[in-house]
């Protein structure tokens, strides 16, 4: 049972606009979120996270949206650049020890 | 410079015979996790390490050991490799506390015909 999901394989965007990436989370006992980005043959890069007493969380042009009450979490990437283009993870903490990921959304930003 | 090393970067083996896939990390990182990355199913963790000689199972580690003798090395083991096991492995370090992320190491491809 997938208990972080992203229901977008794959996102295509043009250079300059919003990318927005989602993630929803069935346990509402996850308290910390986390995103990171994949080039591939590179390992995950941590990119943003947010604590679950925080909606939101800004770094750069990437903000981090957290809806407790809908259990879903949005990656906004503004303005989009073709070096974006690379497989997003969301992540959730459970208990102390686990992180659980999500299956990953395929990022393409068109130039 | 930081990071988390993983050797090798591929590997094609068969069916039964053993193999071990190293993970080393320079930063002095409590934890460490092995993940596998397979289509679809996204990453999943497959042991993690809270301290040298505390290890416990993710959420696919049948087929698999590790053990953390050294707090800097966290090795995988295969000892009867099969080809469901053929995936792209990743190995993690991060400090201890609430709210840290993961370092990742490059990967490695694993082959099992």
């Amino acid at each position: 049972d997938q208990q972080v999901k992203q229901n977008s394989p794959s996102l295509s965007v043009q250079e300059g606009r919003i990318s927005i990436l989602n993630c929803d989370y069935t346990n509402s006992m996850f308290d910390y979120f986390l995103w990171y980005k994949k080039y591939p043959a590179e390992g995950p890069t941590f990119l943003i996270s947010i604590s679950s007493i925080k909606d939101k969380n800004e770094d750069g042009r990437f903000t981090v949206f957290l809806n407790k009450s809908a259990k879903h979490l949005s990656l906004h990437i503004v303005p989009s650049q073709p070096g974006d283009s690379a497989v997003y993870f969301c992540a959730a903490r459970s208990g102390t020890y686990k992180y659980i990921f999500g299956t990953g959304t395929r990022l393409k930003v068109l130039a | 410079e930081a990071q988390v090393t993983q050797n090798p970067r591929y590997l094609i083996t068969v069916t039964g015979k053993k193999l071990t896939v190293t993970c080393s990390q320079n930063m002095n990182h409590e934890y460490m996790s092995w993940y596998r990355q397979d289509p679809g199913l996204g990453l999943r963790q497959i042991y993690y390490s809270m301290n040298v000689e505390v290890t416990d199972k993710g959420d696919v580690p049948e087929g698999y050991k590790v053990s953390r003798k050294e707090k800097r090395n966290f090795p995988l083991i295969l000892e009867s490799p099969s080809p469901n096991q053929t995936s792209l492995y990743f190995c993690a370090s991060r400090r201890q506390g609430a709210q840290t992320s993961y370092t990742f190491g490059s990967g490695t491809r694993l082959t099992v015909v």
